[in-house]
């Protein structure tokens, strides 16, 4: 069974740039689409993009070319990068697996960022 | 981008009840609309996909059905563990979209 598990910091400083890390075990990264989504305290779900395990992404516009998506298939593991922070991205950040006609699942237990100085 | 709008925003029911939540895509999306629960704290976990497929161990009083624009997800006869928010998801055209989500309430 699949599991996926996000790491990072809890805390960001306005301007910087976000890291994420998603852990990908029970099984391989490989052969899969592999996804970020976000969701601000209280508010709805935003998919931000995803990547193949061979590098080939896809991202959501609304982005406007802050984000970027990586997999390192050697340690199992795909990651996010969020520039020019603001407090709009303060947010739950889940990794998933898009699956089939890309649904999700599984979802990572998400991790929180806060967006402050 | 396709906007998916869900009703009601929230609901008050009891257990035993018959739910009916309702999505509702800004253009056609085929059957592309899969539906999550989401609990206080925790992820959201997949229920149904491709509009009527319903996920393994998910328990059968859920179904969904629908196509084109109209979709709806039936809880048979709600259960104590089944108040949580529901989202709804378009996968026919990128970017993938969400809807806002039914709060499902104690009544």
């Amino acid at each position: 069974q699949v599991r996926l598990q996000e790491s990072g910091p809890g805390l960001v400083k306005p301007s910087e740039t976000l890291s994420l890390t998603c852990t990908v075990s029970g099984g391989s990264i490989s052969n899969s689409y592999w996804s970020w989504i976000r969701q601000p305290p209280g508010k709805g779900l935003e998919w931000l993009g995803y990547i193949y395990y061979s590098g080939s992404t896809n991202y959501n516009p609304s982005l406007k070319s802050r984000v970027t998506i990586s997999v390192d298939t050697s340690k199992n593991q795909f990651s996010l990068k969020l520039k020019s922070l603001t407090a709009a991205d303060t947010a739950v950040y889940y990794c998933a697996r898009p699956q089939g006609d890309h649904w999700f699942d599984p979802w990572g237990q998400g991790t929180l960022v806060t967006v402050s100085s | 981008d396709i906007q998916m709008t869900q009703s009601p925003s929230s609901l008050s029911a009891s257990v035993g009840d018959r739910v009916t939540i309702s999505c509702r895509a800004s253009q056609s999306i085929n059957t592309y609309l899969h539906w999550y629960q989401q609990k206080p704290g925790k992820a959201p976990q997949l229920l149904i996909y491709t509009a009527s497929s319903l996920q393994s161990r998910v328990p059968s009083r859920f179904s969904g059905s629908g196509s084109g624009t109209d979709f709806t997800l039936t809880i048979s006869s709600l259960q104590p563990e089944d108040f949580a928010t529901y989202y709804c998801q378009q996968s026919y055209i990128k970017p993938l979209t969400f809807g806002g989500g039914t709060r499902v309430e104690i009544k």
